[in-house]
């Protein structure tokens, strides 16, 4: 396993602005990836966070809406763009360990995101 | 496409009950992962359980046991002898060779003294 950790784990933001979401994590790692939980609901993939490269977003996720940013096999960024009440929601990363019979997969504590 | 369902929305016993929580799945791939994760009130997700489509053994961790049945597509968890800090929503999740999870609705625990 590993340390994940995630800047802010909370914040109360204003409509119409921005807030930008880090994950760490304490060692390299091959494959990261954001999700969101809504209140009371289960977990959503938004997109994969690829190193070098452009995330990959899932159906009904935009880039100009969460870019993503993943300099490093370490970190990554998730920036919720032009914030509604509706974005209002927990943001987690989550990180992939091994292949096979070695995969496992950890999440960070998440980041409490409510939209006033 | 991969689809969990969890069909148990609540559940609450008293300490030392015991508590199965059901999860089916459905899958094309041949090759997948099932998982268990626990959220707590605090709200992280804490990693139970990782299991591969080509390994139908049952586990037992402490008071934790899972039962895997491809023939049911089924990854049912059973606490044995609750607790008070076995309350917490549990989700289902499953996985292919993109990585990519896809969760269960999540099964609300609640345990009382």
């Amino acid at each position: 396993s590993a340390v994940i950790s995630q800047k802010p784990s909370r914040d109360i933001c204003q409509r119409g602005t921005s807030l930008t979401i880090q994950c760490q994590v304490d060692s390299q790692v091959t494959m990261m990836f954001w999700y969101r939980q809504q209140p009371g609901q289960s977990l959503t993939l938004i997109a994969t966070a690829n190193q070098g490269s452009e995330a990959t977003y899932e159906s009904g996720f935009v880039i100009d809406k969460f870019p993503i940013s993943r300099p490093n096999l370490t970190f990554s960024t998730l920036t919720v763009s032009n914030m509604s009440p509706e974005d209002s929601s927990i943001y987690l990363c989550s990180v992939k360990f091994g292949t096979g019979v070695t995969y496992e997969q950890y999440f960070g504590p998440g980041t409490r995101l409510t939209v006033t | 496409a991969q689809k969990v369902t969890q069909a148990q929305t609540e559940i609450s016993v008293v300490e030392k009950e015991d508590v199965t929580l059901d999860c089916v799945y459905e899958t094309r791939d041949t090759t997948y992962y099932l998982f268990w994760y626990k959220q707590p009130p605090s709200g992280e997700l804490v990693f139970l359980i990782r299991r591969n489509s080509f390994d139908e053994q049952n586990e037992i961790s402490g008071r934790y046991s899972w039962n895997f049945q491809k023939s049911t597509s089924s990854f049912n968890f059973t606490i044995t002898a609750s607790q008070v800090v076995d309350s917490a929503v549990y989700f289902c999740a499953l996985s292919d060779n993109d990585y990519k999870l896809s969760f269960g609705a999540g099964t609300t625990v609640t345990v009382r003294a």
